[in-house]
């Protein structure tokens, strides 16, 4: 059974260009979770997603940023017209139907976005 | 809000010292308590949890004890290897609400010398 997958790993993006990354969770998983980790700071928690429904956004900016979980295929982090300080790595994580502990969320490896 | 707080890092420490790495915690809630650990280039691993007071979280060696009356989740091992070499994060959920959301601390980074 194959973890959670994130693609890219590193991202360079130019300042205003948008920023797309993926994650695909384990198979059966239909909760993802996505955190963002600045440099020197630890993990921060952006929205969680159900497939189809954004469940909580709470830390999510107000501008620019987008997520999705659609009925079929990844979840979708979108940055548009990233700034320097969108530079960090995203982490998703995901956990099975009905967990109702926060120990089942099965993180991915991470992407990297450097903006240039 | 939750918040959790970790002590500063980074920590170097020679093969088979006793480690402690220390976590406090606010929480308005009845919070889960966790630390997670993160090997180069790998995601974030759970490594142990507690639930409630009083409970001890134990895997690979280390363990954490969940204290309610200090706010505090702290790490120990009584003998490190070099593979403990990592990046350890404390966190916590807040199962009071319909999310269980991880709040996390900055994370320290733990070297092990042969």
């Amino acid at each position: 059974n194959a973890g959670v997958m994130q693609n890219p790993r590193h991202l360079v993006r130019r300042r205003g260009q948008e920023a797309r990354l993926r994650c695909s969770p384990m198979k059966g998983h239909s909760h993802v979770y996505w955190y963002r980790q600045l440099p020197e700071e630890g993990l921060k928690f952006m929205v969680y997603l159900q497939k189809e429904n954004i469940i909580d956004e709470s830390g999510m900016p107000k501008e620019r940023f987008s997520a999705e979980f659609p009925k079929e295929g990844p979840s979708i982090l979108r940055i548009q017209q990233v700034v320097r300080g969108d530079s960090a790595a995203y982490f998703c994580a995901s956990s099975p139907p009905g967990a109702g502990l926060a120990s089942e969320q099965y993180f991915g490896p991470g992407t990297r976005l450097t903006v240039t | 809000g939750d918040s959790v707080t970790q002590m500063e890092g980074p920590v170097t420490l020679s093969e088979e010292a006793f480690l402690t790495i220390n976590c406090t915690y606010t929480a308005t809630g009845y919070p889960s308590l966790f630390w997670y650990v993160q090997y180069p280039g790998e995601g974030l691993q759970l490594l142990l949890k507690a639930t409630k007071a009083d409970d001890k979280g134990s895997n690979k060696g280390f363990e954490a004890t969940y204290r309610k009356e200090t706010t505090s989740f702290h790490l120990e091992k009584g003998s490190v290897q070099v593979s403990d070499s990592a990046v350890y994060f404390c966190a916590l959920s807040d199962l009071t609400g319909a999310n269980s959301k991880l709040t996390f601390g900055k994370g320290i980074t733990l070297s092990v010398r042969p």
